[in-house]
């Protein structure tokens, strides 16, 4: 089967940084994503890895190790808007885009 | 950016009734379009795969008799939920894949779901 795991929740102080994990056990793998999802809202796309390394985009990062099945979201300067969802999800197969998506981490940022 | 649309944004409806959500991406063509189900609190589970011009690819355990998918155009896809049921009530969401050269080579995008609710 295929496993995405990530923490249920998470909540941290406005200004500091968090670091979301996602371990996956996959069939295969093709591309981790990772996108937000506010309440009652649709995800929006965040980040992309495919290759090891890390990936920086203002003030997200993403994180990847293939041997590992690893990958975290890094969030620097925490503002309260980025109370939402975060979702991992791993690209199965090569040539399609079909996505599997772990659990969800809850954040929630506190003044 | 690649936009995508679905409408209704809400229903509600009685037990038994038929519901269609229409998912459109409106300044691209999508030949591939995917259909989401999420319940309160948990992740997204992927309930099909829609293909333009042909049978959509349902995921194991997703009775394709009672989801209905139509991939009419190449920027519309339909899900009905046939005979509803209190069970169906859910968080339905579709996506669009997108050849992104910006980003990684293909991306999805999602629209901004349908929240149905069977009474």
């Amino acid at each position: 089967g295929q496993n995405i795991d990530q923490p249920t929740e998470m909540t941290a102080t406005e200004g500091a940084i968090v670091q979301i994990n996602c371990t996956y056990q996959t069939s295969g793998f093709n591309g981790l994503f990772w996108y937000q999802q506010h309440a009652g809202e649709a995800p929006t796309f965040l980040s992309y890895n495919v290759l090891d390394g890390l990936e920086e985009k203002g003030r997200f990062s993403s994180f990847l190790s293939r041997s590992k099945g690893y990958s975290y979201l890094l969030l620097k300067e925490l503002q309260m808007k980025d109370s939402a969802s975060y979702l991992c999800a791993v690209r199965v197969l090569p040539g399609t885009d079909k996505l599997i998506f772990g659990t969800g981490t809850r954040l929630q940022v506190f003044p | 950016g690649a936009v995508v649309s679905q409408h209704p944004s809400w229903v509600i409806c009685k037990s038994g009734t038929s519901v269609k959500i229409e998912c459109r991406s409106l300044d691209f063509q999508a030949t591939t379009m995917f259909w989401y189900r999420q319940f309160p609190k948990q992740s997204l589970m992927l309930m099909a795969t829609s293909n333009e011009g042909s049978k959509a690819t349902y995921e194991q355990g997703v009775e394709k008799d009672k989801f209905l998918i139509n991939h009419a155009s190449l920027t519309l896809s339909t899900l009905t939920v046939t005979s509803a049921h209190p069970e169906d009530s859910s968080f339905y969401i579709c996506s669009a894949r997108v050849w992104d050269r910006e980003g990684p080579r293909e991306t999805q995008y999602f629209g901004p779901g349908t929240r149905l609710l069977v009474l």
